[in-house]
Order: structure tokens, then C-alpha cells, then sequence
């Protein structure tokens, strides 16, 4: 069974700056996909980014990026210029690669951007 | 396409209940998930469906907990007779296979008093 990890509950920043979300997790597969969720007070599960195991490029989108690290099975989410809608639930979550779309979800870390 | 289209978004009643929530996945989508999340133990899963077919119904907590995918375009999540630590965020979501892709609806939130 597959298991992610955050391990950051709680995190706060001014506005503007860099902010490093962590996740890890655990599994025997090898093709994956890697997610990036956020979830704002409208609860709304928002897809951020997402990676693909078989890919050794970290995704990026915008001021979101990750740094996959397959070996270490670690995938942290960094985001730059943070602005204050970016107050939210972060969630990591694993799915394999083949058969069925199933989530698994690590518990989280509110993050909130201070101005 | 509308999205996951999920219904009632709050639902308010009382312990002893019957409650139905309700889920219209995206067209063409073969795969329907059930998720529920609370402060205590986050987003889990409670069931999922393949092509209308309940494929793994283990996170289903007890047998109050039932659900049903009568066709591709309609799924229900019924709680009878409802508690108060049923009261949680249910979310549903939908999917096609390999696509790693998984869409999901705005989440119906229910209060069991």
C-alpha cells in the first residue's frame, strides 16, 4: 500500500516570499503520477501541479514548482512570490500510473501568506 | 463539460436520518470515487466504482454507509441512519483510466446534529 506524508502541519509567510511545502512517500511502484493539490476556505480541491514519476524534468507551472526526488521518493512543492491568494490547504497525494485513478492523500499543511 | 456536478453542497439534519448525497461525474469518465474528509483523518477513501462496478467499497466505515452507481452519469452515497461524527466534507470525484488525471466536485458538506 502507498503512504505520503507531510509533515509540516502549519506554515506562515510574508507576502512575496519563497515558501517550501514537504512531502514524501512510500511505495514499490515504479510509474507514478506526484500531485500538488490546494484547497482554499471555499474547499474547492484545486490541482497545482503534477508529475510524472518515468520524467526526470521537475514540473513547473507559473510560481509553482516541485523538486522530485525519486530515490529519495521526496516531492516538495515551492512556491515563489507569494501572494496572499495562496492562503490555503496543501495537499500531496500519490496515484499509480496504471489501473484505476485512485488518490491517496497526505494530511496536509495549511499555509498562510501574511501581508 | 459542467465538471463533477455534486448535490446539496450543506446539508443540515438531524441524528437518526436518512441521507442522500448525490454525484454526476464527467461524461465519458469510467472511473467515480466517494471521499470524505475531516479534521481528524483527512481525505480518505470510502469507495470506488469502475464502468458503474464497485471495485473496493474497504474505506467504507460501517455498514450505515452504502452507495450506488445505477448508470455512467449518477451515483448516490447514502448514510441511515446518520450520526454526528458523520458530519464531514464528502467529496466525489471522477476519472479515465491512465489518464493520471482526477477531477473532482465542489464537496457536499453534511452536519448530523
Amino acid at each position: 500500500a502507498q503512504t505520503v506524508t507531510q509533515s509540516q502541519p502549519e506554515m506562515s509567510v510574508q507576502e512575496a516570499e519563497t515558501v517550501t511545502l514537504s512531502c514524501t512517500y512510500d511505495t514499490s511502484e515504479s510509474n507514478y503520477y506526484l500531485f500538488w493539490y490546494k484547497q482554499p476556505p471555499s474547499r474547492q480541491m484545486i490541482l497545482v501541479i503534477r508529475q510524472e514519476a518515468y520524467k526526470q524534468q521537475n514540473a513547473t507551472e507559473n510560481r509553482f514548482s516541485v523538486n522530485f526526488q525519486k530515490a529519495a521518493k521526496s516531492f516538495s512543492l515551492k512556491i515563489s512570490d507569494s501572494q496572499l491568494g495562496d492562503t490555503a490547504m496543501y495537499f500531496c497525494a500519490f496515484m499509480k500510473q496504471w489501473g484505476a485513478q485512485k488518490l491517496v492523500f497526505g494530511q496536509g499543511t495549511r499555509l498562510t501568506i501574511n501581508p | 463539460d459542467a465538471g463533477v456536478i455534486q448535490s446539496p453542497r450543506h446539508e443540515v439534519t438531524e441524528m437518526g436520518q436518512e441521507v442522500t448525497l448525490r454525484c454526476k461525474p464527467i461524461s465519458g469518465h469510467d472511473y467515480l470515487f466517494w471521499y470524505r474528509q475531516t479534521m481528524m483523518r483527512g481525505l480518505e477513501l470510502l469507495i470506488y466504482f469502475n464502468n458503474n462496478v464497485p471495485i473496493d467499497d474497504s474505506g467504507m466505515p460501517e455498514d450505515r454507509f452504502s452507495a450506488k452507481m445505477p448508470n455512467a452519469s449518477f451515483s448516490t452515497l447514502k448514510i441511515q441512519p446518520s450520526e454526528p461524527r458523520d458530519s464531514a466534507v464528502y467529496f466525489c470525484a471522477s476519472g479515465l483510466r491512465n489518464t493520471g488525471e482526477l477531477f473532482f466536485g465542489e464537496g457536499s458538506r453534511l452536519t448530523v446534529l
